[in-house]
């Protein structure tokens, strides 16, 4: 089936730890993105990569890092710099970025700090 | 900050429309407007997206007033499946490429 697979479903980190969120598209498209979602609120742009070997930080980039090696991987590592990582973290598509294309979602990680 | 403006919740009877309106009184002429919608915990799922025609799916249908002010997603029969958070989203494409911008979205709930 083609899709977003994101891994793993519940993530738990240390005080000090760097954790990497996992994401895998087979779609064949060019855009991923990364979003983070608070309870009860709505999603925000943490990173976004039209092309691979390229990216753009979004709205809340402080205390991540991305890379895009691969066209179909885009893993998100959180990392200590990151003072409230609580939160569902969630992947998306696109095929090549452009406003008139939908995103598809992955279904996202719920990172949790110990 | 979020481009829209939605109720936070709504309620809708089983088997009747479920009418869902958003303002985007800042849209420029490029910008399309989105609907997703999200079941807890769950990534979103889109469900339509227009420029400035009416706009119908199976999923669902988008009334798009003509000064592209405002729109209104319609469920035409709501079964309790659809009790979900909507999201409209105006889709920039600019200094952020692509990205949507997601404000808190409206709380569906269908009712029996």
């Amino acid at each position: 089936d083609g899709g977003i697979t994101q891994s793993p479903k519940y993530l738990f980190r240390k005080e000090g730890q760097n954790v990497t969120l996992s994401c895998e598209q087979n779609l064949n498209h060019d855009a991923m993105y990364w979003y983070r979602q608070d309870p009860g609120q709505g999603l925000r742009l943490i990173y976004y990569s039209q092309i691979v070997n390229d990216f753009q930080k979004g709205d809340i980039a402080e205390g991540y890092s991305v890379s895009r090696e691969k066209k179909e991987s885009f893993p998100l590592t959180v990392t200590s710099a990151q003072k409230n990582p609580t939160a569902f973290y969630l992947c998306a598509s696109s095929p090549s970025g452009a406003s008139y294309e939908k995103l598809f979602f992955g279904s996202g990680t719920q990172l949790s700090v110990l | 900050d979020a481009k829209t403006t939605q109720p936070p919740s709504m309620d809708c009877a089983e088997g009747r429309a479920a009418n869902l309106p958003c303002n985007h009184s800042t849209i420029s002429g490029n910008e399309y407007v989105y609907w997703y919608r999200q079941i807890h915990s769950q990534g979103p799922q889109y469900i339509i997206h227009g420029l400035k025609n009416n706009e119908t799916n199976e999923m669902a249908s988008l009334i798009i007033t003509e000064d592209r002010k405002s729109s209104t997603l319609i469920l035409p029969h709501a079964t309790l499946r659809d009790t979900a958070v909507y999201y409209c989203i105006v889709r920039s494409y600019g200094g952020s490429q692509g990205n949507l911008i997601f404000g808190k979205g409206t709380k569906l709930s269908v009712k029996p």
